[in-house]
Formats: C-alpha cells, sequence, structure tokens
C-alpha cells in the first residue's frame, strides 16, 4: 500500500516570503499522480496543484510550485510571496487509482501553515 | 454550479442510533469516495465507488457502509454508531479516466457521537 508522509506538522513563514512544504511517498508503481490540497479554517478542501509523474516538468499554478523528484520519491510545494490568504492545513495526496481497481487519495497528515503579518 | 453537497452539516447523536449522512454530485461523475479526518491523522478513506452498484472499501471501513444505486448519489451509513466514530466527514468525486481528475470535495459534515 501506498504512503504519503509530510514531516512537518507546522510552519511559520513572514508574509511576502517563501516557503516550502516536504512530502515524501512510497509506491511501487511507475505511473501515478500527486496533489496538493489547501484546507482552511472553513473546512473545505481546495485543490492547489497536481502533478502527473511521467511528466518530468515540474507544474506551477500562479505563485505556488512543486519540486518533483521521483527517483527519491519527493513531492515538495514552493508558495512564493506568501499571503495571509494561504494560512492553512495543506495536505499532499496521491491517487490511489490503477486502472480500474482501487480510487481515491491517500493523504498524509497534513502542514499547519502560519503566515506571521 | 458545480458542487459535491453533503447533508447534514453537523449532527450530534447518541451511541447506536442509525443515521445517514448523504451526498450528492451534479457533474455525472463515475467515482465517488468518503472520507474521515481526524486531528493528526489526515484524511482517510472509508468507501470507494467506481460506479452504480460497483462499491469497495477503503482504509477504515469497520462500522460503515455505502450504496451506490443512482450515479449522482452515495450515501455513508451508520448502523449503530459508537463514539470512536465522532469525526470531520467528506465525501469526493472525480470524472473517469485516469488518476489525474482531481476530487472535488463536499464540505464536510461533522459528527458527535455521545
Amino acid at each position: 500500500a501506498q504512503t504519503v508522509t509530510q514531516s512537518q506538522p507546522e510552519m511559520s513563514v513572514q508574509e511576502a516570503e517563501t516557503v516550502t512544504l516536504s512530502c515524501t511517498y512510497d509506491t511501487s508503481e511507475s505511473d501515478y499522480y500527486l496533489f496538493w490540497y489547501k484546507q482552511p479554517p472553513s473546512r473545505q478542501m481546495i485543490l492547489v496543484i497536481r502533478q502527473e509523474a511521467y511528466k518530468q516538468q515540474n507544474a506551477t499554478e500562479n505563485r505556488f510550485s512543486v519540486n518533483f523528484q521521483k527517483a527519491a520519491k519527493s513531492f515538495s510545494l514552493k508558495i512564493s510571496d506568501s499571503q495571509l490568504g494561504d494560512a492553512a492545513m495543506y495536505f499532499c495526496a496521491y491517487s490511489r487509482y490503477s486502472g480500474g481497481g482501487a480510487d481515491g487519495l491517500t493523504f498524509g497528515k497534513g502542514t499547519h501553515l502560519i503566515i506571521q503579518p | 454550479e458545480a458542487q459535491v453537497t453533503q447533508n447534514p452539516r453537523y449532527l450530534i447523536t447518541v451511541t447506536g442510533k442509525k443515521l445517514t449522512v448523504t451526498c450528492s454530485q451534479n457533474m455525472n461523475h463515475e467515482y465517488m469516495s468518503w472520507y474521515r479526518q481526524d486531528p493528526g491523522l489526515g484524511l482517510r478513506q472509508i468507501y470507494y465507488s467506481m460506479n452504480v452498484e460497483a462499491t469497495d472499501k477503503g482504509d477504515v471501513p469497520e462500522g460503515y457502509k455505502v450504496s451506490r444505486k443512482e450515479k449522482r448519489n452515495f450515501p455513508l451509513i451508520l448502523e449503530s454508531p459508537s463514539p470512536n466514530q465522532t469525526s470531520l466527514y467528506f465525501c469526493a468525486s472525480r470524472s473517469g479516466g485516469r488518476g489525474n481528475q482531481p476530487q472535488h470535495f463536499g464540505d464536510g459534515t461533522r459528527l458527535s457521537i455521545l
């Protein structure tokens, strides 16, 4: 079974600075998908960014980018120019899809991101 | 508006009293899942469904049942709730195809079992 590990329970950053959230995963698959979700205090689960393992290029969405290292099974999230609205719990997730078998996501335990004004 | 709707949003009930949390999506998605979220544990999958009449267990299925009689609905049933099922529950759906399609989540249901 796949596992996802987020080793930073909490991170704090000054507004406008850059912060990187770590995520590692374990899988024996060669083709898979990874996601970062944001959960603000409202509890909504909001997709931040996704990465397909067969793509070598790191995904980017505005101020959010990933550093995907397939060999190291690492998938970190970089947030540039941090804003107060970025304060939330961030979850790294691995897609369990297996071509007709399992589905859904395996989540890490989350990183609570605090933005200092 | 594309959405996943869960009801109720909050429920306080007692041990042993059967309850159902409904989930409905209006995006014609094939795949649906239920997760529970507990402090320090992240979200864990309870059950998933690949289409009508096709469901299977996730990581923490004990004490739960599901059904998928219609494509849009995927209710979560607690036949005899216990205090250890007190949690925040999320329903999610995604379109078919490969696993790169993101999950769309409902707003969550906070269950308290006394």
